[in-house]
């Protein structure tokens, strides 16, 4: 499974907009990519996911270049509330993965 | 439609007990994992059904720990006997199991157990 390189932590304000990249050289040709975001005290949550190109939700956008050797989300315009741990992670098509968390960024959101 | 739960919360044991945590899974998902998070370490898979099939055990720490589910439903995971290392969050998760991308999985709030 590909290994996966993104910040320790970032901080940013209300209103801003995040965009973290992570990294995943070793990526496969068959390989997702997937972020978490986790809470205190709660369990990751999935934001969005992709295999290249460009996807957006109604929480993020997920930008993966032709290489797909990185990936960066972007959080539009944050709020105090997504102040969280983000993981970046890599699993193959067909389901029935089991995840490889690394430390995850820590994102911490200011008034 | 209800999320994956996790009973207790939290649990206070003195090592050398035993101790049942239990997840229900999202109705209809046939994966079930189980995950944990020791003190200062990173999320790390333990075991993986698919119903009621054990499909991967290997993250499981060794043969202190059983994990079982039962009509495919429900799962239980015990710990015994429990020592001070086993002290973490569990979070247990579940999925439907697709065959286009990956299988998004849903995660519980986890279990905080502590080995005094």
């Amino acid at each position: 499974l590909a290994k996966t390189t993104q910040p320790i932590s970032m901080d940013s304000y209300e209103g801003q907009e995040v965009n973290i990249t992570c990294s995943h050289n070793n990526i496969a040709t068959n390989d997702y990519i997937t972020w978490y975001q986790q809470f205190p005290s709660q369990g990751p949550r999935f934001i969005i996911q992709g295999y290249k190109t460009k996807v957006t939700n109604e929480v993020a956008s997920l930008f993966i270049p032709a290489d797909r050797k990185s990936s960066t989300l972007s959080l539009p315009r944050v709020s105090l509330s997504d102040t969280a741990v983000y993981y970046c992670l890599v699993g193959r098509e067909g389901g029935y993965n089991k995840l490889i968390f690394g430390a995850g960024t820590r994102l911490a959101v200011h008034p | 439609e209800a999320g994956v739960t996790q009973f207790p919360s939290h649990s206070v044991i003195e090592k050398g007990q035993t101790v049942t945590l239990r997840c229900d899974p999202i109705s209809g998902h046939d994966n079930l994992y189980w995950y944990r998070r020791v003190m200062g370490k990173e999320i790390k898979f333990l075991l993986h059904f698919v119903k009621e099939s054990k499909q991967d055990e290997s993250g499981m720490p060794n043969n202190r720990f059983l994990a079982e589910r039962t009509g495919g439903t429900y799962s239980t995971l015990k710990v015994q006997p429990a020592e001070l290392e086993d002290s973490g969050v569990y979070f247990c998760a579940s999925s439907q199991g697709r065959t286009s991308g990956t299988d998004t999985q849903y995660f519980g709030p986890g279990t905080r157990l502590t080995v005094l």
